[in-house]
């Protein structure tokens, strides 16, 4: 069956470290991978998208892997800050285009 | 985000009655998607809208109905209300599939 997980239970990480969530898929050939933020209360907002013929990505201090291979993408904050604190979301894209494959999410704290 | 708007915000119902969530979006996007979002269960497609007469049925589309009634508006019918059906729900638009903008989401609780 396919599957998309992320890490299982919630992280909590010491400000100024570097935070890394996982997301593994199983029986999916995805375009592309896309990594979303959500809060309490609040829709998901955007952070990165990487395709399947791309390793990395970098925005700020946020990067993104992608191996196809190993069918995971890491998902890194380095200098991690209290306003990160949220859920993230990874979620896959189809070479239709018609949907998005959504995991479960995983929490993030990071402690002044 | 101001530019995908969702009413009601947070809604009571009771088991058998109509209701609909309403969706509107100021991004002139022509994909719309609706969602549901569970704890443990992440957020699942109920259906998806390419264009006013495109309608698809998501992952879990039984028991809910959809209307694109104009490209920046497209709502979601529940036409008799189970308790099952408590849960949080997203709509969102993207242009050409790809990145997607959430509404704010609409909490529904059925009784």
């Amino acid at each position: 069956s396919q599957k998309i997980e992320q890490n299982s239970e919630a992280l909590n990480i010491q400000e100024g470290k570097t935070a890394t969530l996982t997301c593994n898929y199983t029986n999916y050939s995805p375009a592309y991978l896309q990594w979303y933020r959500q809060d309490p209360g609040r829709g998901p907002v955007f952070l990165l998208l990487i395709r399947e013929n791309e390793k990395e990505k970098r925005k700020e201090r946020l990067k993104v892997t992608f191996d196809t291979t190993l069918k995971q993408s890491l998902f890194h904050i380095t200098a991690s800050q209290p306003a990160d604190s949220a859920t993230y979301l990874c979620a896959l894209g189809t070479f239709t285009g018609n949907q998005f494959y959504f995991g479960t999410g995983t929490s993030l704290t990071v402690i002044p | 985000d101001a530019d995908v708007t969702q009413t009601p915000r947070n809604r009571i119902t009771k088991t058998g009655k109509r209701i609909m969530l309403e969706c509107s979006q100021t991004k002139g996007h022509d994909r719309m998607y609706w969602y549901r979002q569970d704890p443990g269960l992440g957020l699942r497609l109920i259906y998806y809208s390419f264009d006013v007469k495109d309608i698809n049925k998501g992952e879990i589309s039984d028991g809910y109905s959809v209307s694109r009634q104009a490209q920046a508006k497209f709502s979601l019918s529940l036409e008799s209300a189970i308790p099952n059906q408590t849960a949080l729900y997203f709509c969102a638009t993207s242009e050409g599939g790809e990145t997607q903008y959430f509404g704010p989401g609409t909490r529904l609780l059925v009784l």
